[in-house]
C-alpha cells in the first residue's frame, strides 16, 4: 500500500547549524508534497510545499527539493533557532479523486541554543 | 484569517458510547478531510469528502466510522461504538478549489482529544 518513510526520527542541532530530514514515498501517483511543523498538543502547520511539476523550492531559511524519478524529497532549514525545535512531518498526496494524504511517521527536531 | 474550527476540544467517552465530533470548514472551502493521531505518533488519513460524498477513505475507516455534512457549514464523525484504541487526536481539515484550478493547501482545526475510558 501506499507509504512515506521520513528519516531520522530524531535530530538534534546547534544553534545556527543547518537541519536535513529526508522522506520517501511509495504511490507514484503522488502530485505534491508538504511538510508540516507541529508543536506540542498543536494542529499541523504548513510551513512549505512542493508539487511535482518543480524541483526545488525556497521560502526564506527552509527549502525543500524534489526527485520524482527516486520518489525523494527532503526539507533543508538553515541557520536553525531554537525555536524551529518541534516535530516535522512530511507527507505525500495523491492529486486525483479525493487527496488522500500520507503522512511520514514524524522528525523530532531539537536546536540546542 | 479564516480559520478551520473544532468542537469540543475534548471529548471523554466510555467504550462502546457513540460519539460525534465536529468541524466547521472554512466557508468557501469545498474538501474536507477527518484524520487521527494517537499520542505521539503519526498523523494518518481517516476520509476526504466532496459534494456531500466519501472521496476517499483509509483502512482505518470502517464501519464504525461515518462523515456526515449535515448544513451547510458543519462537518462531522461519528465513531458508533467506541473502542479504547480509538482514544486520539482528531483533525478535521478543508481545502478551497473550484472548477479551474485545483488547491491542495489544507488548513488544519485545532483538533478534538478523544478519551475512551
Amino acid at each position: 500500500g501506499e507509504n512515506v518513510e521520513q528519516h531520522p526520527s530524531t535530530l538534534s542541532v546547534q544553534e545556527g547549524d543547518s537541519a536535513v530530514i529526508k522522506c520517501t514515498y511509495s504511490d507514484s501517483a503522488s502530485n505534491y508534497f508538504p511538510w508540516y511543523k507541529q508543536e506540542l498538543g498543536k494542529r499541523p502547520q504548513l510551513i512549505i510545499d512542493i508539487r511535482s511539476n518543480v524541483g526545488e523550492k525556497k521560502d526564506q531559511r527552509i527549502a525543500v527539493t524534489l526527485n520524482k524519478t527516486a520518489k525523494h524529497f527532503s526539507l533543508h532549514i538553515t541557520e536553525t533557532q531554537p525555536e524551529d525545535s518541534a516535530v516535522y512531518f512530511c507527507a505525500a498526496v495523491k492529486g486525483t479523486g479525493g487527496f488522500k494524504t500520507i503522512f511520514g511517521a514524524g522528525t523530532r527536531l531539537f536546536v540546542k541554543a | 484569517e479564516p480559520e478551520v474550527t473544532q468542537t469540543p476540544s475534548h471529548q471523554v467517552t466510555q467504550m462502546g458510547q457513540e460519539v460525534i465530533l465536529r468541524c466547521v470548514p472554512i466557508s468557501n472551502h469545498l474538501y474536507f478531510y477527518w484524520y487521527r493521531q494517537i499520542l505521539g505518533q503519526k498523523v494518518e488519513f481517516l476520509v476526504s469528502f466532496y459534494n456531500n460524498e466519501i472521496s476517499e477513505k483509509s483502512e482505518i475507516f470502517d464501519d464504525q466510522f461515518s462523515v456526515e455534512r449535515p448544513d451547510g457549514s458543519n462537518f462531522t464523525l461519528k465513531i458508533r461504538s467506541t473502542k479504547l484504541e480509538d482514544s486520539a487526536m482528531y483533525f478535521c481539515a478543508s481545502t478551497q478549489t473550484n472548477t479551474f484550478s485545483v488547491y491542495y493547501e489544507q488548513y488544519f482545526g485545532p483538533g478534538t482529544r478523544l478519551t475512551v475510558t
